[in-house]
């Protein structure tokens, strides 16, 4: 099992290009998430999805648009990119949002944005 | 704002010699859990306490939870230089799923 995939690995982009990060996972997770990490701090919660279907905002959902497109595909859309997303993004998973258990992280994303 | 702060911040120690790291957070729990980030790299789950557990084990790795002081600590004892890593605690709160707030991080060096 591959776990919890990101792509791209790195990414580059101009103020107000757009962009889509993708994240996969094959272990039949029912919920996924997004984070993003800002250097010398903790991740922090953008979007998540408890369930196929359903999305729902985190504590900084601003700017960002999400797509649960199936169980197994959870993506992340920046619309306009500003430099203040300039980050890292990680995607994760758990079995379900209410089993209160441990969530797997993918390698996460590095977005720089000029 | 993060629910979890980290103390220290920074910790280095020598091969062999343990490594404490602390963790405080705000609101009612029902787990706490530890991670793992090596550098560049994703998350890895450690260890998970649940609010009714006061202390657990997993190999070198002691977990203390005390919730009347709303903090936890981690031990790894015997450190290695391949504990190098920043270490994160993040809560799942009452009534909040899955949902993780994490702290800060204490970013450990082990010096060989």
């Amino acid at each position: 099992n591959a776990g919890v995939t990101q792509t791209p690995k790195f990414q580059v982009l101009k103020t107000g290009q757009s962009m889509t990060l993708q994240c996969a996972q094959d272990m039949n997770h029912n919920s996924m998430y997004w984070y993003r990490q800002d250097p010398g701090m903790g991740l922090r919660l953008i979007y998540y999805s408890a369930s196929e279907g359903t999305t729902d905002k985190g504590e900084v959902p601003n700017g960002y648009n999400v797509s649960r497109l199936n169980k197994r595909e959870f993506s992340l859309r920046l619309e306009s990119a500003a430099p203040s997303q300039t980050s890292v993004y990680f995607c994760a998973s758990s079995e379900d949002l209410d089993s209160q258990e441990t969530q797997y992280f993918g390698p996460g994303t590095r977005l720089l944005v000029l | 704002s993060q629910q979890g702060e980290e103390d220290p911040q920074a910790l280095s120690i020598q091969e062999g010699e343990n490594a404490t790291m602390n963790c405080s957070y705000k609101t009612s729990i029902n787990n706490l859990q530890w991670y793992r980030q090596n550098s560049g790299r994703g998350l890895v789950h450690l260890i998970l306490i649940r609010s009714n557990e006061r202390e657990k084990h997993s190999g070198r790795l002691r977990v203390t939870l005390d919730t009347s002081k709303k903090s936890s600590s981690l031990l790894i004892t015997a450190s290695r230089a391949a504990d190098t890593a920043s270490y994160f605690c993040a809560t799942t709160k009452k009534g909040g799923g899955s949902r993780l707030t994490f702290g800060e991080g204490t970013q450990l060096t082990v010096n060989p």
